[in-house]
């Protein structure tokens, strides 16, 4: 079974610090990943994809991904925080049968 | 290109009701997917339509159904409302299905039961 863990529900940063959001994977088969943003009473905005073109994965915002196999992990970073960047991201894995599996979401504050 | 769109946008109803949300994809999508999104059990996957068809399922009981429409457009209904029905319920379109398809959502409905 595909799972995905985000280590940190709450991450906050100063504006213009560097942005470190982490999501493990669980996946018997190579997986596809993805990175979504959710700002308030909005739906969730597709940041970034990885689909094994290449380990690292640029996306909108200034945001990237990099794909670690051996660590399972895809964390997502941006290096300068801005205040425009708190909201909740979500990691997902695309699941065998299409559906796509969610971690629980790391909220990011950024302080003035 | 118009998003995903969802109406309403908001909705309140009373225990026992029964309700109906719809999602118009993006033009060209064909792979509907709804999801429910609440504070305590997170983002989980009701079902999948693709083609008219339900492809996949999630683990929701039956008073959860959807249906796909021949434009793409798809309808999710819930019967018998419960207080724990009350979340933001996300509809996402892709253009076919697979694991690799990135997903775009709408703003979602939000529904409160009283």
């Amino acid at each position: 079974a595909q799972s995905v863990t985000q280590l940190g529900s709450h991450v906050s940063v100063s504006e213009g610090a560097l942005v470190l959001l982490r999501c493990n994977y669980s996946s018997s088969v190579p997986p596809y990943l993805f990175w979504y943003v959710q700002y308030p009473n909005q739906g969730l905005q597709l940041l970034l994809k990885y689909t094994s073109a290449a380990t690292l994965v640029k996306g909108i915002n200034g945001f990237e991904a990099e794909f670690k196999k051996s660590e399972t992990s895809f964390h997502l970073t941006k290096p300068s925080a801005h205040m425009s960047d708190a909201a909740e991201y979500f990691c997902a894995v695309g699941s065998n049968t299409g559906k796509l599996i969610f971690g629980q979401g790391t909220t990011l504050q950024v302080k003035p | 290109k118009a998003g995903v769109t969802q109406t309403p946008r908001y909705l309140i109803k009373t225990r026992g009701q029964q309700v109906t949300l719809s999602c118009s994809p993006i033009s060209g999508h064909r792979s509907v997917s709804w999801y429910q999104q609440t504070p305590g059990q997170g983002l989980q996957f009701l079902f999948e339509y693709f083609s008219e068809t339900q492809r996949n399922k999630g683990n929701f009981p039956g008073r959860f159904s959807g249906r796909q429409f021949s434009n793409s457009r798809s309808e999710m209904n819930v019967s018998t409302l419960e207080l724990g029905d009350s979340a933001l319920y996300l509809c996402a379109s892709s253009l076919g299905v697979g694991s690799n398809q990135p997903q775009h959502f709408g703003d979602g409905t939000r529904l409160s039961i009283l």
